[in-house]
């Protein structure tokens, strides 16, 4: 079945420093990508959909320029976390639809990213 | 491998009909249990979740999922389902306080006006 690979699956990294995530469709095309966040015992909060060869829209609250999305691909989206801080620890998810963007074809998630900021 | 399996891909159902869809997952120990929906066009939304206390959890818009700890399971259920609750919906498992989150593959559900 189709997979979405997101790397790294855990990263820690010092205040003041950028991080990218990236997340891959490996055998499909993804025409939409979403980018969520996780903190502990919360449900999850969209961050951005990212559609290939456009710009991101970000969700209310959401600083755009301290979360780059670049979505370069049909097979590539990627979450560069900018001047990172402690506050931005957080687990960071993806998931991706197929090509054509249909509504209902299916959706895929990454395994995820642990974020610890110190 | 740790993984949260769902059993059924897609379901057709009709109006008024009742509603289980299945989720089991393969951790011991704590676990934290969600049920998400993707209506069409929009973005995950979260239908419930389970942390402790009592298995049986209710959640928005009729829905309700009991967490069975001796056959790993976590099934959501609606006794009479609408037009409306045709969508993708998704099981996930946090494993432990700090674990990520890992999600099944989704199940998609038709229901027929």
């Amino acid at each position: 079945g189709a997979v979405v690979s997101q790397h790294p699956s855990w990263v820690i990294c010092k205040s003041g420093t950028s991080v990218k995530i990236e997340c891959r469709s490996l055998d499909f095309q993804a025409t939409t990508m979403f980018w969520y966040r996780q903190f502990p015992k919360q449900s999850l909060m969209l961050m951005a959909t990212s559609n290939e060869g456009s710009k991101a829209t970000y969700e209310q609250g959401v600083e755009k320029d301290k979360f780059l999305i670049n979505h370069a691909s049909l097979t590539l989206s990627t979450l560069t976390v900018t001047s990172a801080h402690p506050e931005d620890s957080s687990f960071y998810i993806c998931s991706a639809r197929g090509q054509g963007g249909r509504d209902n074809s299916p959706l895929h998630f990454g395994n995820g990213t642990r974020l610890t900021v110190t | 491998a740790q993984s949260v399996s769902q059993h059924n891909h897609h379901v057709i159902l009709s109006e008024a009909a009742s509603l289980e869809l299945g989720c089991n997952y393969s951790y011991g120990g704590t676990v934290n249990l969600f049920w998400y929906v993707q209506y069409p066009g929009q973005h995950l939304q979260l239908l419930l979740k389970y942390f402790s206390g009592d298995p049986l959890v209710k959640g928005i818009k009729g829905f309700e999922a009991e967490f069975i700890k001796s056959k790993f399971s976590f099934n959501l259920r609606k006794p009479s389902v609408q037009w409306s609750d045709t969508a993708e919906y998704f099981c996930a498992v946090i494993r432990g306080s700090q674990g990520n989150l890992i999600f099944g593959k989704g199940t998609k559900l038709s229901v027929k006006p």
